[in-house]
């Protein structure tokens, strides 16, 4: 079953900010990462977080508490092509390898 | 020309049919990955090839097999397809970064509808 848990759908306005949870089990950590997919689309890799803070890049950030088993997705000036699926994907266990989240559908309205 | 490359995009066969989807890098990654998504279950790992001789079970591999038959191509059988695995098959590579995953690089997806 899934080892992380993220919403399922999230609504926001264009030029809004959006932050996307995710909660994940402990056990074997390594890092989370989050990907991007429009609808009949590939997922596509926005950020990875190991260590706790945030990161940065453009308009999109992503934060991660390794005390609190706990990252978001933080999305500024939403525009209307940020609506997409947005998953959450922990990479732990005894090999390298990433489980990912049943995903957050974002939908950015006028 | 897209740096992973799925054959074939969209596949109907019959129950109990054997299917391969084929994939192809040209990123010259070590790693390889097959995913399955599913609506409302996200994507999950059927198998995953850290190099030609490195095949390993992801948590979905039963009723699948791979081959990895050189570093650029990975490519998934069902021997004996059922309707429960009409889903959308993702490859994806990445390249070792000291023992992290690092970005996975997806292709562009393989439909799979078995009736």
């Amino acid at each position: 079953g899934q080892s992380l848990e993220q919403p399922s759908e999230v609504t926001a306005v264009e030029g809004a900010i959006v932050q996307i949870n995710c909660t994940y089990q402990t056990s074997g950590f390594y890092g989370l990462s989050w990907y991007q997919q429009h609808d009949g689309g590939a997922p596509t890799f926005l950020s990875y977080n190991a260590l706790d803070g945030l990161e940065e890049t453009g308009r999109f950030s992503s934060f991660l508490s390794r005390s609190d088993s706990y990252g978001y997705l933080l999305l500024q000036e939403l525009q209307m092509k940020d609506s997409a699926s947005y998953f959450c994907a922990r990479e732990g266990g005894t090999a390298s390898k990433l489980t990912f989240g049943t995903g957050t559908r974002l939908q950015v309205t006028l | 020309d897209a740096d992973v490359t799925q054959t074939p995009r969209n596949r109907i066969t019959k129950t109990g049919k054997r299917i391969m989807l084929e994939c192809s890098q040209t990123k010259g990654h070590d790693r390889m990955y097959w995913y399955r998504q599913d609506p409302g279950l996200g994507l999950r790992l059927i198998y995953y090839s850290f190099d030609v001789k490195d095949i390993n079970k992801g948590e979905i591999s039963d009723g699948y097999s791979v081959s990895r038959q050189a570093q650029a191509k990975f490519s998934l059988s069902l021997e004996s397809a059922i309707p429960n695995q009409t889903a959308l098959y993702f490859c994806a590579t990445s390249v070792s970064t000291g023992g992290a995953v690092g970005e996975l690089f997806f292709g562009e997806g393989s439909r799979l509808t078995v009736l």
